[in-house]
């Protein structure tokens, strides 16, 4: 099956630098990276996501990119703002084993710090 | 649009019991997802329903089980409850194949 690794654990950060969180995947038959973001006792929201046919996308402060060669996927966030601390959430999709589904494959998750 | 809504928020059961969550999707959403999350394992994908159906299944025990109804909302059952079976649950809900999933608050089960 797919496995996702996710890095770092921890980032911290002060306001207004950059982020960077890098995941890696094994099956290179996945097709759609989402990621997640978790503030503590909240759902999990869906920040952007991006398809194997794309390299880049960019929504404000957040981008992603691809690399599908190398199987790996990175989120950047730029000017870290305080209220972008949470825990980040990659996954990689890919059939399940009936064929009839994708199931995500999550990182175990990079707990983001920003001090201000 | 109302989101995805699990209920009950809370529960609190001992082991050998049995418990069952509810979710109700996105409306026009079919395809309802459940997983398990804990501090240990992260995000563990539990099952997958659509249109009433299993499409597929995590690596969970066969005391987990769901089902989904034809409004599209879903429920899931765990039996013969374990300690280890303490997590918060989510459910999320998506159009169908490999589209953005939206997830509920979640249901924190708590096995004493």
């Amino acid at each position: 099956g797919e496995n996702v690794e996710q890095h770092p654990s921890t980032l911290s950060v002060q306001e207004g630098d950059s982020a960077v969180i890098k995941c890696t995947y094994s099956d290179s038959a996945s097709n759609y990276f989402p990621w997640y973001k978790q503030e503590l006792g909240k759902r999990p929201q869906l920040i952007i996501d991006i398809r194997s046919n794309v390299g880049e996308k960019k929504d404000q402060r957040i981008a992603v990119t691809l690399n599908k060669t190398a199987k790996h996927f990175s989120l950047h966030i730029t000017e870290t703002q305080p209220e972008d601390s949470a825990v980040y959430f990659c996954a990689a999709s890919t059939r399940g084993s009936s064929g009839g589904s994708y199931i995500p494959t999550f990182g175990r998750g990079t707990s983001l710090i920003v001090h201000p | 649009k109302a989101g995805v809504t699990q209920t009950p928020r809370y529960l609190i059961k001992t082991r050998g019991q049995q418990v069952t969550l509810s979710c109700s999707p996105i409306s026009g959403h079919r395809s309802v997802s459940w997983y398990q999350q804990t501090p240990g394992q992260g995000l563990q994908f539990l099952f997958e329903y659509f249109s009433e159906t299993q499409r597929n299944k995590g690596n969970f025990p066969g005391r987990f089980s769901g089902r989904q109804f034809s409004n599209s909302r879903s429920e899931m059952n765990v039996s013969t409850l374990e300690l280890g079976d303490s997590a918060l649950y989510l459910c999320a809900s998506s159009l169908g194949l490999n589209q953005p999933q939206h997830f509920g608050d979640g249901t924190r089960l708590s096995i004493l």
